[in-house]
């Protein structure tokens, strides 16, 4: 089946830094993207939709200065997590979007800002 | 009132028995899907449904559009069944949104 990967897996950074996380699709072309957050014991939340060489959809009530979302080729999509704090700590995990029709997910990145 | 609810939230069963877990959705839809999360974290894609049932091995999966609901059996469960199960429902542009999940343990 299709594999989606997400790098780094865990990442642990200071307050005001910036982390980025990169979403690969290995075996298959995925012109869409997705990047979802999920806070513990809470459910996933679609934060952007990443279209590759244009800009992504964000969801309401996520800002695109702190997440920045590149999609600049056909199997990677990058978030960044801009000055970073506490509050951003998650679980942020990435799917690919497969002839249009499918999503694979990512095994996630966990993420603790301190 | 959330687009997507789950039931139950937490579901605790004895390895052989006959699970359901139900989803009702309502917002229009292009497709219900059914995914599991494992503790660590991982999500897999169990089925996508527009109509009708779907089945692969134990799991069956069935959606009534008229009703905006759908479920989920597990048939002749076990342990490592034990996961997190959500429902979403997608909507334009592929977007999904998630329902809370159910806690799923089965003892041996």
């Amino acid at each position: 089946g299709a594999v989606v990967s997400q790098h780094p897996s865990w990442v642990i950074c200071k307050s005001g830094t910036s982390v980025k996380i990169e979403c690969r699709s290995l075996d298959f072309q995925a012109t869409t993207m997705f990047w979802y957050r999920q806070f513990p014991k809470q459910s996933l939340m679609l934060m952007a939709t990443s279209n590759e060489g244009s800009k992504a959809t964000y969801e309401q009530g996520v800002e695109k200065d702190k997440f920045l979302i590149n999609h600049a080729s056909l199997t990677l999509s990058t978030l960044t997590v801009t000055s970073a704090h506490p509050e951003d700590s998650s679980f942020y995990i990435c799917s690919a979007l497969l002839a249009q029709e499918t999503q694979y997910f990512g095994p996630g990145t966990r993420l603790l800002v301190l | 009132k959330n687009e997507v609810e789950q039931s139950p939230q937490n579901l605790t069963a004895q390895e052989g028995e006959f699970i359901t877990i139900n989803c009702s959705y309502s917002v229009g839809i292009s497709a219900l899907h059914w995914l599991q999360q494992h503790p660590g974290g991982g999500i897999v894609s169990l089925f996508m449904l527009s109509s009708g049932k779907k089945k692969h091995g134990r799991l069956i999966a069935t959606i009534n559009i008229q009703e905006k609901h759908s479920s989920l059996h597990i048939t002749a469960s076990h342990p490592r069944d034990s996961a997190v199960y959500i429902c979403a429902a997608e909507t334009s542009g592929s977007r999904l949104t998630f329902g809370e999940g159910t806690q799923l343990t089965v003892n041996p």
